[in-house]
């Protein structure tokens, strides 16, 4: 069946650090890819998505390629900030967005 | 963009009562809304699915008759927790999509539920 696997957390970084979560999944067909954001006591957050092989989702500095051929979808960012600390999943819906299967999530920590 | 909202944020109750927690989209239709479960530091897991006018659709091991779902109109999703206990305990999250399920699903901000 579908699933999504994310690396554990959690990830502790530097401000300014270079961050990498990465995602691969498993699935039937041809899913869409999101990665979420939860930050304390809310809910999640589109960060960003993708919704066929080769795009890039991109936004607030990250951004991540769909990656056919390996089956992955990871987050980066090239300087992370304070801010930036928060839960990140990582999740693939099939094509109609009705379901999702949702990665364990990573935590991240930013120190300044 | 579109806005989901969920309500009560926070909610303390005693154990044996039941709960209710209201999932509105806010600007938009929504003709499935999803209800999740949130353990803490793991992921969301689905529990049901539900279409504007019929009966939710439940995951494996989810009990039917512990979590009412009701989705009476194309704006608003209800979950009772019914005769909570302290395991029923956790953080719930509802997502709405639209068109057929041809938008992403956007979330609310959850409900931390706590049965003392």
């Amino acid at each position: 069946g579908d699933s999504v696997t994310q690396m554990e957390g959690p990830v502790t970084l530097s401000e300014e650090a270079f961050l990498t979560i990465n995602c691969t999944y498993t699935a039937t067909g041809y899913p869409s890819l999101f990665w979420y954001v939860q930050y304390p006591g809310e809910g999640l957050q589109l960060l960003l998505k993708a919704t066929k092989a080769d795009d890039k989702g991109s936004n607030k500095g990250f951004e991540a390629t769909y990656r056919k051929e390996t089956t992955s979808f990871h987050l980066e960012k090239g300087s992370v900030q304070v801010s930036d600390s928060a839960v990140y999943f990582c999740a693939l819906s099939p094509g109609n967005f009705n379901k999702f299967y949702f990665g364990s999530g990573t935590k991240l920590n930013v120190k300044p | 963009g579109a806005v989901v909202s969920q309500h009560p944020s926070w909610v303390i109750c005693k154990s044996g009562t039941s709960v209710k927690i209201e999932c509105r989209s806010l600007d938009f239709q929504a003709t499935t809304m999803f209800w999740y479960r949130q353990f803490p530091k793991q992921s969301l897991m689905l529990m049901a699915t539900s279409n504007e006018g019929s009966k939710a659709t439940y995951e494996q091991g989810v009990e039917k008759d512990k979590f009412l779902i009701n989705h009476a109109s194309l704006t608003l999703s209800t979950l009772t927790v019914t005769s909570a206990h302290p395991e029923d305990s956790s953080f719930y999250i509802c997502s709405a999509t639209s068109m057929e399920g041809r938008m992403p699903q956007h979330f609310g901000d959850g409900t931390r539920l706590s049965i003392l």
